[in-house]
């Protein structure tokens, strides 16, 4: 089954749009990692936020920032001024511990972001 | 550039011919993982190694695939008699040791199967 769910297959947006990215994930662990990761074009993902169970402060870090919501078991992630540079795809990652105690990621499907100027 | 870095970057071979693939991770980093990524989806974890020590492999990982990891540096992924079903991205992560560091991911090696 399906642990980690990216309803938004594509979102498409112009340059200083703000962009949210949705994910729900599954999981009977009470503790538990989740993550969002990029893949631009060049296709290396690369690695963007990480956030604990246990820490639902939700944070900004320059134009990112994210909604952590363990009563909705949701992890949405929200791109500021969005610029061209932003147009990749994005995945939600779970990582979990009781279930799994090697940090294996489980992603989403990815939702494709696509910023025109 | 201290990276990840796989090996090659990208692999067309006829079905039913065996396939390697290197991974070098960060070199401090004793954690190392394959995924495998096809079109349109995430990737999916495919094995997982501590060190030299193979720990964990995915039900994907059929008996054709192979991973060693053996001086607990790089790592090699064969596949051997090739289908094609095995057209995919193969991606290779590494993170230090601990409870669920961010994993570091290389390039990948796009492999396809005619």
């Amino acid at each position: 089954a399906q642990k980690v769910t990216q309803a938004q297959t594509e979102i498409s947006v112009v340059e200083k749009e703000d962009v949210t990215l949705d994910c729900v994930y599954e999981t009977r662990d009470t503790t538990y990692y989740l993550f969002w990761y990029k893949q631009p074009p060049s296709g290396e993902l690369v690695f963007l936020i990480r956030r604990n169970s246990f820490d639902e402060q939700n944070e900004i870090s320059g134009r990112y920032s994210w909604n952590f919501q363990k009563s909705t078991s949701s992890f949405n992630f929200t791109i500021t001024a969005s610029q061209v540079v932003d147009s990749a795809v994005y995945f939600c990652a779970l990582s979990e511990t009781l279930t799994d105690s090697w940090g294996k990621l489980q992603f989403g499907a990815g939702t494709q972001v696509v910023v025109t100027p | 550039d201290t990276g990840v870095s796989q090996n090659p970057r990208h692999k067309i071979t006829k079905r039913g011919q065996n396939v390697t693939f290197r991974c070098d991770p960060i070199s401090e980093h004793n954690r190392l993982y394959w995924y495998r990524q096809t079109l349109g989806q995430g990737p999916e974890f495919l094995t997982y190694f501590q060190n030299e020590a193979q720990l964990e492999k995915s039900r994907l990982l059929s008996d054709r695939f192979s991973a060693e990891r053996p001086k607990g540096s790089f790592s090699t992924l064969e596949i051997q008699r090739t289908e094609q079903g095995d057209s995919a991205m193969y991606l290779c992560a590494s993170s230090p040791s601990g409870r669920n560091h961010e994993q570091y991911f290389g390039p990948g090696t796009r492999l396809t199967v005619t």
